[in-house]
């Protein structure tokens, strides 16, 4: 069945450095990569996502890259800052029209 | 304004007994989902529904039965809860239909416990 692996399931940087969180995916299907961001008792939130069509995109510190051949797609923060500490998830919808989540990489930025 | 608002927040309860947990979205989106998150924060759909229809339904035991009365509600009745149904259970909404990529906006979440 469709499957995301995510890793690494944690993560520690220092402020100021870059954190990368890599996922792969199994449904070629696959069309749409939303990341979220989840912190300590709250809801999920999208914080940046990128289409089939597209190799990379950027918003501001964070960005996205897809490579649809390999099945991969990261996620790249740069600059981090202690606010940046959270789960964050990756996520693939697939043909089944389902969106399959990985199982979060718990991010840890030290002042 | 509240955009995905569940209710309650928490639910402490004893085996075998039957709770429902209520979502509203006030976004005006055609589908709503339904996810578990374990202890371990794995999110895992549930169900879905797109303008009251059922359109992904998972793996999910029989006792859990999702209703939804019309596009900005859809609420989830667990029968005969049992220990390993304790989790936080996230009610989500996005714009298009299921199978179009769109944002979805989860709401505060439901920390379900059963003792």
């Amino acid at each position: 069945g469709e499957n995301v692996e995510q890793h690494p399931s944690t993560l520690s940087v220092q402020e100021g450095d870059s954190a990368v969180i890599k996922c792969t995916y199994s449904d070629s299907a696959s069309n749409y990569f939303p990341w979220y961001k989840q912190e300590l008792g709250k809801r999920p939130q999208l914080i940046i996502d990128i289409r089939s069509n597209v190799g990379e995109k950027k918003d501001q510190r964070i960005a996205v890259t897809l490579n649809k051949t390999a099945k991969h797609f990261s996620l790249h923060i740069t600059e981090t800052q202690p606010e940046d500490s959270a789960v964050y998830f990756c996520a693939a919808l697939g043909g089944g029209f389902k969106t399959i989540f990985g199982a979060g990489t718990r991010l840890f930025v030290k002042a | 304004d509240t955009a995905v608002s569940q209710t309650p927040k928490y639910l402490v309860t004893q085996m075998g007994n039957d709770k429902s947990i209520k979502c509203e979205q006030n976004l005006g989106h055609d589908t709503m989902y339904w996810y578990k998150q374990d202890s371990k924060k794995f999110l895992k759909i549930m169900f879905s529904y797109n303008n009251k229809e059922l359109i992904i339904n998972e793996t999910v035991p029989n006792r859990f039965s999702p209703k939804s009365p019309d596009k900005a509600h859809l609420n989830l009745h667990i029968n005969s809860l049992e220990l390993g149904d304790s989790a936080v259970y996230f009610c989500a909404s996005s714009q298009a239909s299921s199978g179009v990529g769109d944002t979805q906006y989860f709401g505060p979440g439901t920390r379900l416990t059963v003792l």
